[in-house]
């Protein structure tokens, strides 16, 4: 079956890295995504990692990805206070389908 | 610059009262969904179109209706709103090319109460 969790919350001071975590069931996930979620706005994609890489980086952004445990992982380096929001992962298994995790209230503290 | 626009932004109904949420795409992709987000949930897929064909979820309450008319819009029909949901709706998107583009666009939602 699929099951995505994450952590709830996280607090970071501005200026310090972020690491948000996140777990998978499904092996046969063929991509993994975070995605960014502003209060009463849609979904915006951050980054995404298909499942044969480990380490994905895109300005402030890393993604770890290590499919052994299926664990998956965002660092922002340098958080802001823009960066303050929830952040979902998402895993993308057979049938286009994507599960999405409870997501991780991140808020950044000045 | 809007690609995926959804509306309204907000939408208030009664117990009961059908409700219809639009979105429209200017981005050609095959596949449209609708997914509902209840407050501090993971957003939980209804229903997608790949082109014409319709794949329901198989715990999508019957309640809920889609249409497709065009390859730009995609209407959530409500046929009798109940206080359990009231949600955000989102609205996506997506082109399955095979390659790495496979990801979803998001529109910004419509945030339904039912009184």
């Amino acid at each position: 079956g699929e099951d995505v969790e994450q952590s709830l919350f996280l607090s970071v001071r501005e200026g310090d890295s972020s690491v948000i975590n996140c777990t998978y069931t499904d092996s046969s996930s063929t991509y993994l995504y975070w995605y960014k979620q502003e209060p009463g706005a849609g979904l915006q994609l951050l980054t995404y990692i298909f499942s044969n890489m480990d380490m994905k980086q895109d300005q402030r952004l890393t993604v770890l990805l290590n499919k052994k445990d299926k664990h998956l992982s965002l660092r922002i380096a340098d958080t802001q206070t823009g960066d303050s929001a929830i952040y979902f992962c998402a895993e993308r298994t057979a049938g286009n389908k994507l599960t999405f995790g409870g997501g991780t209230r991140v808020l950044v503290k000045p | 610059d809007a690609m995926v626009i959804q509306n309204p932004r907000y939408q208030v109904t009664q117990f009961g009262k059908p409700v219809t949420l639009s979105c429209s795409q200017t981005l050609n992709h095959n596949v449209m969904y609708w997914y509902q987000q209840k407050s501090s949930q993971a957003p939980k897929l209804l229903f997608h179109y790949y082109d014409k064909d319709f794949n329901n979820e198989a715990d999508t309450p019957d309640n809920f209706q889609s249409r497709r008319p065009n390859t730009s819009f995609c209407f959530l029909d409500i046929r009798s709103p109940g206080l359990g949901d009231a949600a955000m709706y989102l609205c996506a998107t997506s082109s399955p090319s095979g390659g790495v583009q496979e990801k979803l666009f998001f529109g910004s939602g419509t945030q339904l109460s039912v009184l």
